[in-house]
């Protein structure tokens, strides 16, 4: 069964620098794949998706993941993180053939000044 | 535009109980999801529906109950509430052309059974 691990519950990281989520998944199959955001108190967002197309997605907010299928990995990064960045991050995967979306566990991104 | 909507927003049950949650969405989704969200667990998936009088478990579907009567409406029941169902219920849908498709959340309904 296909799923993803998110690496790192929590993950801070100062203002201005380099943000790395990452994500494995496990499938036989070229999967689809998202991240989504989680603003407290709020419902998910979609920040961005792979659906076999180009393997660097950009997505909204200055965020973007690179699929690589070696490495069996969608990590996401942003170049320069700000405030408002802080919040839990999802990975999520999507097999050809069933109906379903499987979420990892997700990412507590927290951003200090 | 409303999307994908969720009533109620939060409940306190009493062991024991029953209640329903009711997730409605305007967009004409043939897909509709019910996940659960823990600490520490993400979102897991409880029940699903790919069309109208559809439903198949997913993850954890023990305890709960769905129905699809309406394209619009897919409804989760707890027939019986326990303490362990205290969570943040999340409904979602998704029109099914494409697996990639967005999948449109809801705004959560935060339950708590004492």
């Amino acid at each position: 069964a296909q799923s993803v691990t998110q690496l790192g519950s929590h993950v801070s990281v100062s203002e201005g620098a380099l943000v790395l989520l990452r994500c494995n998944y496990s499938s036989s199959v070229p999967p689809y794949l998202f991240w989504y955001v989680q603003y407290p108190n709020q419902g998910l967002q979609l920040l961005l998706k792979y659906t076999s197309a180009a393997t660097l997605v950009k997505g909204i907010n200055g965020f973007e993941a690179e699929f690589k299928k070696s490495e069996t990995s969608f990590h996401l990064t942003k170049p320069s993180a700000h405030m408002s960045d802080a919040a839990e991050y999802f990975c999520a995967v999507s097999l050809f053939a069933t109906n379903k979306l499987i979420f990892g566990t997700g990412t507590l991104l927290a951003v200090q000044p | 535009n409303a999307g994908v909507t969720q009533t109620p927003k939060f409940r306190v049950l009493k062991t024991g109980q029953s209640m329903t949650l009711l997730c409605a969405q305007d967009m004409n989704h043939e897909y509709m999801y019910w996940y659960r969200q823990d600490p520490g667990m993400g979102l897991r998936l409880i029940h699903y529906s790919v069309g109208e009088g559809t439903t198949a478990k997913g993850e954890v579907p023990d305890g709960y109950n769905v129905s699809r009567l309406k394209k619009q409406n897919f409804l989760l029941g707890l027939e019986s509430a326990a303490p362990s169902q205290t969570s943040v219920y999340f409904c979602a849908s998704r029109h099914p052309d494409s697996l990639g498709n967005t999948i449109y959340f809801g705004e959560g309904s935060w339950l708590t059974v004492v």
